[in-house]
């Protein structure tokens, strides 16, 4: 079956270090994968977009690689900041589904100062 | 101009009742969509429009849900004789094209709870 496995455990970082968020996913052939942040209440707001043929993209102090032959994607937040704190969700945009976003579960980041 | 709104933000309903969930999308935005978020989980896809058209509904839980854009601008989710497992909060996202390359702009959702 289909999967998107994020982990569902907190992670609790140092401010000022790298945190590392993952995304693998099982039996998806996707073409594009996204990362979302969402905040308590709110609804998610995109961060990043990155295509099966690309291996790494970066913004500010932000950072993704998608592997495909992992079939994995690996979130970077560098210099952590106590606002960076929020549930990061990873999302796929299959080769043959239109425009459906299937999420992962989030990981919930807390950055402490 | 101002982002997606989603009304009302807060819904308690008693089981049986039906419920008409709102969404505002971003003006000029062609694709809208529809996801149920249940508590510590990531949204999952309910339904899609582009414009007016309903492209995919292969999310909707029931023939209970029930969803809208008649004039390509403003959509309504319909949830009839709700169940206890229809508690969860339901987001409206919409996006300026019709690619998936486009971002999802996502509006603050309505909490559902049903008694």
């Amino acid at each position: 079956s289909q999967k998107i496995e994020q982990n569902s455990e907190a992670l609790n970082i140092q401010e000022g270090k790298t945190a590392t968020l993952t995304c693998n996913y099982t039996n998806y052939s996707p073409a594009y994968l996204q990362w979302y942040r969402q905040d308590p209440g709110r609804g998610p707001v995109f961060l990043l977009l990155i295509r099966e043929n690309e291996k790494e993209k970066r913004k500010e102090r932000l950072k993704v690689t998608f592997d495909t032959t992992l079939k994995q994607s690996l979130f970077h937040i560098t210099a952590s900041q106590p606002a960076d704190s929020a549930t990061y969700l990873c999302a796929l945009l299959h080769n043959n589904a239109g425009n459906m976003l299937t999420f992962g579960g989030g990981t919930r980041l807390m950055v402490k100062p | 101009g101002a982002g997606v709104s989603q009304s009302p933000r807060y819904k308690v309903a008693k089981r049986g009742q039906d419920v008409a969930l709102r969404c505002d999308p971003i003006s000029g935005h062609v694709s809208l969509f529809w996801y149920q978020q249940a508590l510590g989980q990531g949204p999952e896809f309910l339904t899609y429009f582009q414009n007016e058209a309903q492209l995919d509904k292969s999310g909707l839980p029931s023939d209970r849900f029930f969803a809208e854009r008649p004039e390509g601008s403003v959509s309504t989710l319909k949830i009839q004789r709700t169940q206890q497992e229809d508690s969860a909060v339901y987001l409206c996202a919409s996006s300026l094209g019709t690619s998936g390359l486009n971002e999802q702009f996502f509006g603050p959702g309505t909490r559902l709870t049903v008694l």
